[in-house]
């Protein structure tokens, strides 16, 4: 099946810097990437949708210019978490999915633990 | 908006036990997704159906699309099973057809 990698698997930051986070698809197109949060004991929630080529769209309540989303090729999506605080501590998901394929279809990648101090 | 609800919350079962998850969604679908989340916190993608049955090794996954509900199945449960399994359906209406997730099911499975 379709496998989508995410990097890095475990990132600790000090408050105040960037982290990026890379999402990749490994053996298909990713037309739409979509990136997910997850705080302890909640479930995942969708931050944003990304489309090869044009701007991400942001879900209510998510800063844009806090979550940066690039998604410049067919294969890669980055989330880059800017002025990171400790309330961005969090398990973050990408889900890719590609075009000609029904919208319920969404591969997985494995998610990235940030901890920022 | 897609409700996603999933029962139990907690499991514990010994090993060897069979073990039944359920979902149920509130809007009509064409797939739904299963996950399982290790306690580190990684993601798996177990299952993604649309009709009927479909079985990976000792997890079966059923979806009765006009009742609504999907079911997970874990046959011979091992500790190794013990983890959070979460089921998924499309967010019609929602951003290009993201995912509405249930709040996950913790299974423990002792020896």
């Amino acid at each position: 099946g379709a496998v989508v990698s995410q990097h890095p698997s475990r990132v600790i930051c000090k408050s105040g810097t960037s982290v990026k986070i890379e999402c990749r698809s490994l053996d298909f197109q990713a037309t739409t990437m979509f990136w997910y949060r997850q705080f302890p004991k909640q479930s995942l929630m969708l931050m944003a949708t990304s489309n090869e080529g044009s701007k991400a769209t942001y879900e209510q309540g998510v800063e844009k210019d806090k979550f940066l989303i690039n998604h410049a090729s067919l294969t890669l999506s980055t989330l880059t978490v800017t002025s990171a605080h400790p309330e961005d501590s969090s398990f973050y998901i990408c889900s890719a999915r590609s075009r000609g394929l029904a919208a319920d279809t969404q591969y997985f990648g494995p998610g990235t633990r940030l901890t920022v101090l | 908006k897609n409700e996603v609800e999933q029962s139990p919350q907690n499991l514990t079962a010994q090993e060897g036990e069979f073990i039944t998850i359920n979902c149920s969604y509130s809007v009509g679908i064409s797939a739904l997704h299963w996950l399982q989340q290790h306690p580190g916190g990684g993601i798996v993608s177990l299952f993604m159906l649309s009709s009927g049955k479909k079985k990976h090794g000792r997890l079966i996954a059923t979806i009765n699309i006009q009742e609504k509900h999907s079911s997970l199945h874990i046959t011979a449960s091992h500790p190794r099973d013990s983890a959070v399994y979460i089921c998924a359906a499309p967010n019609y209406g929602g951003s290009q057809g993201n995912l509405i997730f249930g709040k996950g099911t913790k299974l423990s499975v002792k020896p």
